[in-house]
């Protein structure tokens, strides 16, 4: 992960937005990803951006792509208890489907 | 059907012990994955199979041995491990797309790995 970089806590109050921020370093890369990962739990796909767009939205959640800076950033409108996690960006390398995550934002709502 | 089923959920074992992990997935997809998770660390891959044939190996270790016996199915078998090797470990799948094309991986809940 450490040519993908997040920052690792994010506390926000319960109805507010979240704005979790994520840089990469591979130009090639073709799709970002966002994953969130409950504690002891597997990956669930969130959402994802192919590269020649700058944004995505899908219910509460807005994905912001700025390729020329390569920063990604995942919104989710009206921050629920139910989505405290870690939060991972993600992007893929080319031909083998090499993803890279970063660290992960630990997402803590208070109530 | 977008479920990556890994079993068993966890595993307890000895450093003298062969167990295995298993992956399974019925999406038609024809790229499948292990990554090695640490506590709070991201995950790391480990192996990347494509039409049932090792196409990435990440300097991964001998005592770990993937293995693609269909398109649905992914093991990982495990032989003399060490305490270090205690983690979470993911199988993923995804569809194969052309050269510089990817698409979406699908996640596995793990199978959480304790060496003793």
């Amino acid at each position: 992960g450490e040519d993908v970089e997040q920052s690792l806590f994010l506390s926000v109050r319960e109805g507010d937005s979240s704005v979790i921020n994520c840089t990469y370093t591979d130009s090639s890369s073709t799709y970002l990803y966002w994953y969130k990962q409950e504690p002891g739990a597997g990956l669930q796909l969130l959402t994802y951006i192919f590269s020649n767009m700058d944004m995505k939205q899908d219910q509460r959640l807005t994905v912001l792509l700025n390729k020329k800076d390569k920063h990604l950033s995942l919104r989710i409108a009206d921050t629920q208890t139910g989505d405290s996690a870690i939060y991972f960006c993600a992007e893929s390398r080319g031909y083998g489907q090499n993803f890279v995550f970063g660290p992960g934002t630990r997402l803590s709502v208070l109530p | 059907d977008t479920e990556v089923t890994q079993t068993p959920k966890h595993l307890v074992m000895g450093m003298t012990n062969k167990k295995s992990l298993k992956c399974e997935q019925h999406m038609g997809h024809r790229a499948m994955y292990w990554y090695k998770q640490k506590a709070k660390k991201p995950p790391e891959l480990m192996f990347v199979y494509s039409y049932e044939k090792l196409s990435i190996n990440e300097s991964v270790p001998s005592r770990f041995s993937p293995e693609c016996p269909n398109s649905s199915l992914l093991n990982l078998h495990l032989h003399a491990l060490q305490p270090e090797d205690s983690a979470l470990y993911l199988c993923a799948s995804s569809q194969v797309t052309g050269a510089a094309l990817n698409t979406e991986a699908f996640f596995g809940q793990g199978t959480r790995l304790t060496v003793v």
